[in-house]
């Protein structure tokens, strides 16, 4: 699976966007992005997903650049719930099983009050 | 619907010790994920499960560490001995044969080696 680079932290304030960058510029044709999270002292959360499209789910919107070396995770309307470590990853879906995920250091993403 | 569901969440040893981590998985999931979480990294993976057999036990320490997930479902983890580098989150996570490959992890078991 590729690599992938995020910056180690950000802040962002309560109520508005927060993006999340993440560059993938060994990324393949048939490799996902992922997003997962993780609060302290829980497991990692599912957030998004998506191949080559911009996807929007209830939680967040991914944004992935025309030549996939790049995308962005927004958070739309940040709260303090959202403090959490961010990681992207990137990993080929086989045959509709999931064999993984290698995570690095993601994220963290402290949202100012 | 429960979720993974791992124990202790917390257990505190001495070294050369033995210890062991249970996981029940979402009903349903034959995928069984044991990753390991330092502190301030990423988790990594240890080993996963499809059903009962261990299709990638690369990067488990096979000399201290050993699973097994009996009839495909429930899976223990277990280090033996015990040693101070082995403290760490172990986090277990389970999922099945979809389109969007998602993993569902549980809360984790903190092990904390004197």
């Amino acid at each position: 699976d590729a690599k992938t680079t995020q910056p180690p932290s950000m802040d962002c304030a309560e109520g508005r966007a927060a993006n999340l960058p993440c560059n993938h510029s060994t990324i393949s044709g048939n490799e996902y992005v992922y997003w997962y999270r993780q609060i302290h002292s829980q497991g990692p959360q599912y957030i998004i997903h998506g191949l080559k499209n911009n996807e929007t789910n209830e939680m967040a919107s991914l944004i992935i650049t025309e030549d996939r070396k790049s995308s962005t995770l927004i958070l739309p309307h940040a709260t303090l719930r959202d403090t959490a470590v961010y990681y992207c990853i990137v990993r080929v879906l086989r045959g509709g099983g999931a064999d993984g995920l290698t995570f690095g250091k993601g994220t963290h993403l402290i949202i100012q009050p | 619907e429960a979720g993974v569901v791992q124990s202790p969440r917390y257990k505190i040893i001495e070294k050369k010790q033995p210890v062991a981590f249970w996981c029940n998985p979402i009903s349903g999931h034959n995928t069984l994920y044991w990753y390991l979480q330092n502190l301030g990294q990423g988790p990594e993976l240890l080993i996963r499960y499809e059903n009962e057999e261990a299709v990638d036990d690369s990067q488990l320490p096979k000399d201290r560490f050993s699973a097994e997930r009996l009839k495909g479902v429930d899976s223990t983890l277990k280090i033996q001995p015990a040693e101070l580098g082995d403290s760490a989150v172990y986090l277990c996570a389970s999922s099945f044969a979809s389109n969007t490959g998602e993993l569902f992890f549980g809360e984790g078991s903190r092990l904390t080696v004197l």
